[in-house]
């Protein structure tokens, strides 16, 4: 079945670069099907989509209004993961990171066990 | 953006009861709505999609309905797995936003 495994460190200084990685296995990043989000958890703003990635015959990206001048959301087809960067973070952006597969019309259905990143000095 | 509201917020109820539960978009979003159940300390698991339809592995006290801004979800009688909060999702278009939860406790 499908799984995402999620790495990356778990405290990140405040200005700084938030990077978190999604390795898939089970499917492609290059699916002409699905698509690969990534989503944050906080208490003070709950369940926020903050982007995603895909593939239909050449790769596109969306991304939230409220990151979209901080994120980069990138393909690794040679390693069959993606990756989430987000640039000038604040201890606002302290929150739970999930990597996601999207599948239209169903949801989010395959979900990573998330990593808690936190913005302190 | 579409706004997505869910009603109330949080709930206590009794083993055995039925539950509802309201989201509302702020346009329509045709039956793109897509239920999430979240248990303490996990990650959320996709409950229900297009509305109405049951992911596979699902019990079937869940249910959902609706289309266009109102959607439901129902749980016809609740249990002690069922404390989690729930959250409602649209999926016709970016950005996919969530609802706020709904935390439901067994008094």
């Amino acid at each position: 079945q499908v799984q995402l495994q999620q790495s990356g460190p778990g405290l990140v200084k405040p200005s700084q670069t938030l990077s978190l990685t999604c390795a898939i296995s089970g499917d492609s990043v290059s699916s002409n099907t699905v698509t690969w989000n990534w989503i944050s958890q906080s208490p003070s703003r709950g369940l926020e989509w903050l982007g995603r990635t895909y593939y239909r015959s050449k790769w596109y990206n969306d991304y939230a209004v409220s990151v979209k001048s901080r994120i980069t959301i990138s393909p690794d087809t040679s390693k069959n993961q993606f990756s989430l960067q987000l640039n000038s973070v604040t201890p606002e952006d302290t929150a739970i990171y999930y990597c996601v597969r999207g599948w239209f019309p169903h949801g989010m259905d395959v979900w990573g066990q998330g990593t808690t990143v936190t913005v302190s000095s | 953006d579409i706004q997505m509201t869910q009603s109330p917020s949080s709930l206590s109820a009794s083993v055995g009861d039925r539950v509802t539960i309201t989201c509302r978009a702020s346009q329509g979003i045709s039956n793109y709505l897509t239920w999430y159940q979240q248990k303490p300390g996990k990650v959320p698991k996709l409950l229900i999609y297009t509305a109405s339809t049951l992911q596979s592995g699902v019990p079937s006290r869940f249910s959902g309905s609706g289309s266009g801004t109102d959607f439901t979800l129902t749980i016809s009688s609740l249990q002690p797995e069922d404390v989690a909060t729930y959250y409602c999702q649209k999926y016709n278009s970016v950005p996919l936003t969530f609802g706020g939860g709904t935390k439901v406790e067994i008094k």
